[in-house]
């Protein structure tokens, strides 16, 4: 079956530390989108990747960094730089650019500064 | 820019009880718009859309009507059951923004929470 799977569902990190969160798609969808959950505000959005090798920033990117080297996979690197990181990170998928066709969500990872 | 503000809540409600959750968009372009729903610990799920002004998006006895006069996607269920309790956020996307910076992505509500109680 086709979808969006996101690893780990579960990540902890230490102060200081990078981590990467992985999100796959066999959708064959060009955009890809990653978002971040805190209570009581909606979804933000971090970067955004319309075609492979090519990436925007969205509304809250500093801190954060992706790369999209291959159209099934967009990761997204959570940076020291990132003061506040604990929070659920959901990653998206639409078919193509201007489409008003939906997004597809994998299930989120949940981060926790330790 | 894209906006889409959503009634507050927590919203609590009795089993069989009406349900509307109040949802206004602003945008430049011509948006569809979209109710994604959230259950405990996981991602979105599409709950239903419309794509242009006066279509109804239904599924699953939910049904929001897109009213471009007021701006609104209002989501409405007749009567709601315990397995409804989760996350509903309102969404849009506007592919041709003018600005061309919101191409294709989606701007969400904050969320409003329903609790239904047997």
């Amino acid at each position: 079956d086709g979808g969006i799977t996101q690893s780990p569902k579960y990540l902890f990190r230490k102060e200081g530390q990078n981590v990467t969160l992985s999100c796959e798609q066999n959708l064959n969808h060009d955009a890809m989108y990653w978002y971040r959950q805190d209570p009581g505000q909606g979804l933000r959005l971090i970067y955004y990747s319309q075609i492979v090798n090519d990436f925007q920033k969205g509304d809250i990117a500093e801190g954060y960094s992706v790369s999209r080297e291959k159209k099934e996979s967009f990761p997204l690197t959570v940076t020291s730089a990132q003061k506040n990181p604990t929070a659920f990170y959901l990653c998206a998928s639409i078919r193509d650019r201007g489409s008003n066709t939906e997004a597809f969500f994998g299930q989120g990872t949940r981060l926790t500064v330790v | 820019g894209d906006s889409v503000t959503q009634m507050e809540g927590p919203v609590t409600l009795s089993e069989e009880a009406f349900l509307t959750i109040n949802c206004t968009y602003t945008a430049t372009g011509y948006p569809s718009l979209f109710w994604y729903v959230q259950y405990p610990g996981e991602g979105l799920q599409l709950l239903l859309k419309a794509t242009k002004a006066d279509d109804k998006g239904s599924n699953k006895g939910f049904e929001a009507t897109y009213r471009k006069e007021t701006t609104s996607f209002h989501l409405e269920k007749g009567s709601v059951q315990v397995s409804d309790s989760a996350v509903y956020f309102c969404a849009l996307s506007d592919p041709y923004n003018a600005g061309g910076t919101s191409y294709g992505k989606l701007t969400f509500g904050q969320g409003t929470i329903l609790t239904v109680h047997p």
